[in-house]
C-alpha cells in the first residue's frame, strides 16, 4: 500500500537555526497538510496545500513558517528561525481530494528537537 | 471554529472485553468524522470513519456510532486483543473535497490488561 515518508525521523537543531522537514505524499494525492504534536498533546493542523499554494493556515503557522513543493514529489516545511516551542513531532498528510472522500494518509513524522 | 473533545483521556480494559471510548463536537456543519490510532513512534493510522449520512458503521470489531444531533460520536472496540493498546483520536471535518483540516480530539490511551 502505497505510504506518506517523512524526513529526517529525527532532527535536533540549536534555537535560531533553520531547519526543513520533508516529506513524499502518495504519488497521486493533490492535497498536502502538515500537523504538529507536541509531547502528549494532540494533533494540530498546521497548513493546508494544493494546486502550488497554501489553501488554509492556522495560527500557529506564523512568518517563522512556509512550505514549498519544490518538485513533483517532495512537500517541504521550513522554519526560519527555530524556538524551543518548535520542538514537536511533525506529520505530514496528503489525500486525493475530489469525490470520493477519501482520509487523509499521515506519515510517520519527524520529531524536531530545539536545543 | 471546530473543537472537539474526547474522553476518557486513559483507559484500561480486560483482554476480551470491549472498550468505548467519546467525543463531541461543535460545528453543526462538520460532515465527517474519522478515528485514528497512533503506536508508539507511528504516525495516525485511520481505522474507521463516518459520515454524516450514517448513524453507525461496522469493521470487524470495531464499530462507530454517530449522534448528529447531540453532535456525539463513539468509538466501540469488542473483543479487545493486546495489539488494540494504543492511542486513539477522533477527529472532526467539514469536507470540501479535500481541502481540509482535520480537527483532532485530545486522545486516549487505551491499555489492553493481558
Amino acid at each position: 500500500e502505497p505510504e506518506v515518508t517523512q524526513t529526517p525521523s529525527h532532527q535536533v537543531t540549536q534555537m535560531g537555526q533553520e531547519v526543513i522537514l520533508r516529506c513524499v505524499p502518495i504519488s497521486n494525492h493533490l492535497y498536502f497538510y502538515w500537523y504538529r504534536q507536541i509531547l502528549g498533546q494532540k494533533v494540530e493542523f498546521l497548513v493546508s496545500f494544493y494546486n502550488n499554494e497554501i489553501s488554509e493556515k492556522s495560527e500557529i503557522f506564523d512568518d517563522q513558517f512556509s512550505v514549498e513543493r519544490p518538485d513533483g514529489s517532495n512537500f517541504t516545511l521550513k522554519i526560519r528561525s527555530t524556538k524551543l516551542e518548535d520542538s514537536a513531532m511533525y506529520f505530514c498528510a496528503s489525500t486525493p481530494g475530489g469525490v470520493g472522500n477519501q482520509p487523509q494518509h499521515f506519515g510517520d513524522g519527524t520529531r524536531l528537537s530545539i536545543l | 471554529g471546530e473543537n472537539v473533545e474526547q474522553h476518557p483521556s486513559t483507559l484500561s480494559v480486560q483482554e476480551g472485553d470491549s472498550a468505548v471510548i467519546k467525543c463531541t463536537y461543535s460545528d453543526s456543519a462538520s460532515n465527517y468524522f474519522p478515528w485514528y490510532k497512533q503506536e508508539l513512534g507511528k504516525g495516525p493510522q485511520l481505522i474507521i470513519d463516518i459520515r454524516s449520512n450514517v448513524g453507525e458503521k461496522k469493521d470487524q470489531r470495531i464499530a462507530v456510532t454517530l449522534n448528529k444531533t447531540a453532535k456525539h460520536f463513539s468509538l466501540h472496540i469488542t473483543e479487545t486483543q493486546p495489539e488494540d493498546s494504543a492511542v486513539y483520536f477522533c477527529a472532526a471535518i467539514l469536507r470540501d473535497f479535500g481541502n481540509e483540516k482535520l480537527t483532532f480530539g485530545t486522545g486516549t490511551r487505551l491499555t489492553i490488561i493481558p
